[in-house]
């Protein structure tokens, strides 16, 4: 079992769509992670959220919107997409200490898998 | 942003063998060194970390090693299991201000034959 959910396991999308990426995490992290994952390939940051603030957007497309409703939820807003937008999504938590330099482990979800048609 | 550089790419080894992964980072500020393991269809976990005021840590068949002034750090497994073969990331940070600017290295496909 993983501590930190995300719904749903799979998406398909057409070019038009909208639609949004639900993590959830109750451990009481502060810090929270969107990731985007090609297959043969690492992971790579696209947003980080401190305390329920963003602090880190890594030069990600406006197509992508980040929200974090509260300190247990984190959503990605998906709009428009390209089929090269295909890709693994992860979501991970760690518990924070914005405004330091303390990094912790980061826990993850086990994805949602997007395919853009 | 830090940038890591991982090396090999792939590492083919009998089981018993020990591996050995080397990250090289460039942010002399970076102070927090994980690897995290991902198996095929699953998502990446934590298996060691590493503070910068620690030269090793041990834990059972795996250690990691940092070399601050080199820059660089390693992933050691000893008495490497078929259940060792996985995909592994080393994480760069980019220190000071730039908190949970996590950078994942290019990855190391492990194979363990039996």
């Amino acid at each position: 079992d993983t501590e930190v959910t995300q719904t749903p396991k799979h998406l398909v999308m057409g070019m038009t769509n909208k639609k949004s990426l639900k993590c959830e995490q109750h451990m009481g992290h502060r810090a929270m992670y969107w990731y985007k994952q090609k297959a043969k390939k690492p992971p790579e940051l696209m947003f980080v959220y401190s305390y329920e603030k963003l602090s880190i957007n890594e030069s990600v497309p406006s197509r992508f919107s980040p929200e974090c409703p509260n300190s247990s939820l984190l959503n990605l807003h998906l709009h428009a997409l390209q089929p090269e937008d295909s890709a693994l999504y992860l979501c991970a938590s760690s518990q924070g200490a914005g405004g330091s330099s303390y990094n912790s482990p980061l826990h993850f979800g086990n994805g949602t898998r997007l395919t853009v048609t | 942003g830090e940038n890591v550089e991982q090396h090999p790419s792939t590492l083919s080894v009998q089981e018993g063998d020990s591996a050995v992964i080397k990250c090289t980072y460039s942010d002399s500020a970076s102070n927090y060194f994980p690897w995290y393991k991902q198996e095929l269809g699953k998502r990446p976990q934590l298996i060691i970390d590493i503070r910068s005021n620690v030269g090793e840590k041990k834990d059972q068949r795996i250690a990691v090693t940092l070399n601050k002034t080199a820059k660089h750090f390693s992933l050691h497994i000893t008495e490497t299991q078929p259940e060792d073969s996985a995909v592994y990331f080393c994480v760069g940070n980019a220190g000071g201000t730039s908190y949970g600017k996590l950078t994942f290295g290019q990855g190391t496909i492990l194979t363990v034959h039996p």
